[in-house]
């Protein structure tokens, strides 16, 4: 049973492009979680997303931020117009069932560059 | 408005001797709470968690203590080994969904395991 995949793991942007950051959940997981660590910071929570569906995205930026997690497929967090204060680590996390009774497995990041 | 604190950045402790972790909070609606490691350039990974029912959870080297009335848990580690070094990470959810289901991190404790 493979854990949480992201790719990719790093990801140069510059000014202005956009970045996608994907996430495959673990096998049998719908409930998906994305987080930022800026250095020497601890993890921010961005967004919850069951299937299909957002369920809370009050740590998204109100613009520029947005995130799926498709019927097929995997989440996909995506960042217009990057600038270079979004340069950071993006941490994945998925669990079975909501939060509150489980633990969620986090992948291995995608480290964003923003030059 | 930090809802989960570390108040310790980093903490230093001898091999073979005890290490002690340190988390408060301030939402009563979280009602679990989880503690994760952190080696650099990687995820965090689940080690250990207490639901509010409980004051103590033990597994192996790893203990959860809770005190709910003060809001504050620990993560004990006896005896500390070096390969203990990391970043950990203390977590609170609530249950009753909405954004109290997600997880909340706190900013990290260092800890170093000095042979």
């Amino acid at each position: 049973n493979a854990g949480v995949m992201q790719n990719p793991r790093h990801l140069v942007r510059r000014r202005g492009q956009e970045a996608r950051l994907r996430c495959s959940p673990m096998k049998g997981h719908s409930h998906v979680y994305w987080y930022r660590q800026l250095p020497e910071e601890g993890l921010k929570f961005m967004v919850y997303l069951q299937k299909e569906n957002i369920i809370d995205e009050s740590g998204m930026p109100k613009e520029r931020f947005s995130a799926e997690f498709p019927k097929e497929g995997p989440s996909i967090l995506r960042i217009q117009q990057v600038v270079r204060g979004d340069s950071a680590a993006y941490f994945c996390a998925s669990s079975p069932r909501a939060p509150g009774s489980t633990e969620a497995f986090f992948g291995q990041g995608t480290r964003l560059t923003v030059v | 408005d930090q809802q989960v604190k570390q108040n310790s950045p980093s903490l230093s402790v001898q091999e073979g001797r005890i290490s002690i972790l340190n988390c408060d909070y301030t939402n009563s609606m979280f009602d679990y709470f989880l503690w994760y490691k952190k080696y650099p350039a990687e995820g965090p990974t689940f080690l250990i968690s207490i639901s509010s029912i409980k004051d103590k959870n033990e597994d192996g080297r790893f203990t959860v203590f809770l005190n709910k009335s003060a809001k504050h848990l620990s993560l004990h580690i006896v005896p500390s080994q070096p390969g203990d070094s990391a970043v950990y990470f203390c977590a609170a959810s609530g249950s009753d969904g909405g954004s109290q289901g997600n997880l909340i991190f706190g900013k990290g404790t260092k800890l170093s395991v000095k042979p």
